[in-house]
Formats: C-alpha cells, structure tokens, sequence
C-alpha cells in the first residue's frame, strides 16, 4: 500500500509550456506539503496546506500554483516552465504540523 | 539567515566508526526537529523524531540543545548500509544535508 503517491514519476518538457504534478496520500494525515530539491540536493519547501488551507507560501514565482481539493491530495500546477524549474519536486504529508513528514517517491522534471 | 544549517560534508569514516553530525537552527519557537535518511535518487525517509531532549534508537542517538540552538545525530559502530545523505529539520524546513560514505 502505497501512503504518498505522486504522478507522474518522470516528466520532461519544453520551456513555455504548463504541467501539472499530483499528490495523494491515504494515510489520513492533515498536513500536506510541496518540497523542490535541486541538483544541489538542497530540499526546500514551497507550500504546505493543513486541512486544504494553505498555511506556508514560500517565496515561489507565481507561475507555481498548489490546489488541495481535498485533505488527502495535494497538487502543483506550473505555467511557463523554465529551465530553472528542472528539479525533484517531492509532496510529503504530516498528521498534523509539528508532526514527521512522510514523502512520495518524487517527480523529477526536466524542462528542455 | 537559513532555519536550518547542516554542515554538507561529506563525510567518510571507516566501519565501526562512531561520527557526529550537527544542525543549527534560527527559530527559537520551533518545538519538533527530525532527522531524515536520503539514499541517492530516492526520498527522504523519516529516522529519528527529536520532540524534547533527545532520542535514541539503537545505534542511533538525536539530541536537542534548545539553549544553543542544535540539535545533533550520532551513530555508533557503522555499517557500509548507513551511507546516505542525511537530513536535519524542524516541521517546515531543512537543512543541506550532510552526507556519509562508510568505507569498509
């Protein structure tokens, strides 16, 4: 049984274009996060939402934008990709804040 | 000023090794830090919650100084199996990671 989900697990694109990365997580947790890890393997956080409110926003371009439909599944949609963008996107999820985080296997996106 | 500070390392010591690493943090308010295992080309896996003084798990020791802002991760006698990035980190943020090579 897989806790955090994400798809898909490879995406590669061409600058200028909009892609979107899913999350999904049945562990029941309240807690849901976005997290960018760059070739530098520094893993930095972009958003969290609890209970599908958004509570951190960290300062990421507003072509990123995070939609929490429900508690259970975090998505990323990204306008105008640029080649910054290339990186590991991982979604994570948490009981509540102040909780650990577990993590989905990754997104890598590579944008040509 | 970054929440979190790791020291990148790397780090590479002999089998049966015992080594240390640190984390600084910023926010005085943060209550829960965590340390996290990161093989190459996977995620982040949870090791060890440090909530209060500190926590060990087998060969593994997490401590949290709340006075000087750190908290550290020890591990004794290791294995080749415990090379890996590790990660240091409160609720939201992380630290560089540090990572170890076990060399047999």
């Amino acid at each position: 049984d897989t806790a955090v989900s994400q798809t898909p697990k490879y995406l590669v694109t061409q600058m200028g274009n909009d892609k979107s990365i899913k999350c999904e997580q049945n562990l029941g947790h309240d807690t849901m996060y976005w997290y960018k890890q760059d070739s530098k393997k520094f893993l930095k956080i972009m958003f969290s939402y609890n209970n599908k409110e958004l509570i951190i926003n960290e300062t990421v371009p507003n072509r990123f934008s995070p939609k929490s439909p429900d508690k259970a599944h975090l998505n990323l949609h990204i306008n105008s990709l640029e080649l910054g963008d290339s990186a590991v996107y991982f979604c994570a999820s948490s009981q509540g804040r102040g909780y650990e985080q577990y993590f989905g296997p990754g997104t890598r996106l590579t944008v040509t | 000023r970054k929440e979190v500070e790791q020291d990148p390392g790397p780090f590479n010591v002999p089998e049966g090794a015992t080594v240390a690493f640190n984390c600084t943090y910023s926010n005085s308010a943060s209550q829960s830090f965590f340390w996290y295992r990161q093989d190459c080309r996977k995620e982040p896996k949870l090791l060890m919650s440090v909530y209060s003084s500190g926590n060990e798990d087998g060969r593994f020791t997490a401590q949290l100084n709340r006075a000087s802002q750190y908290i550290s991760l020890l591990i004794r006698d290791s294995k080749l199996s415990d090379s890996a990035t590790y990660l240091c980190g409160n609720q939201f943020y992380f630290g560089t990671g540090t990572s170890l090579t076990v060399i047999p």
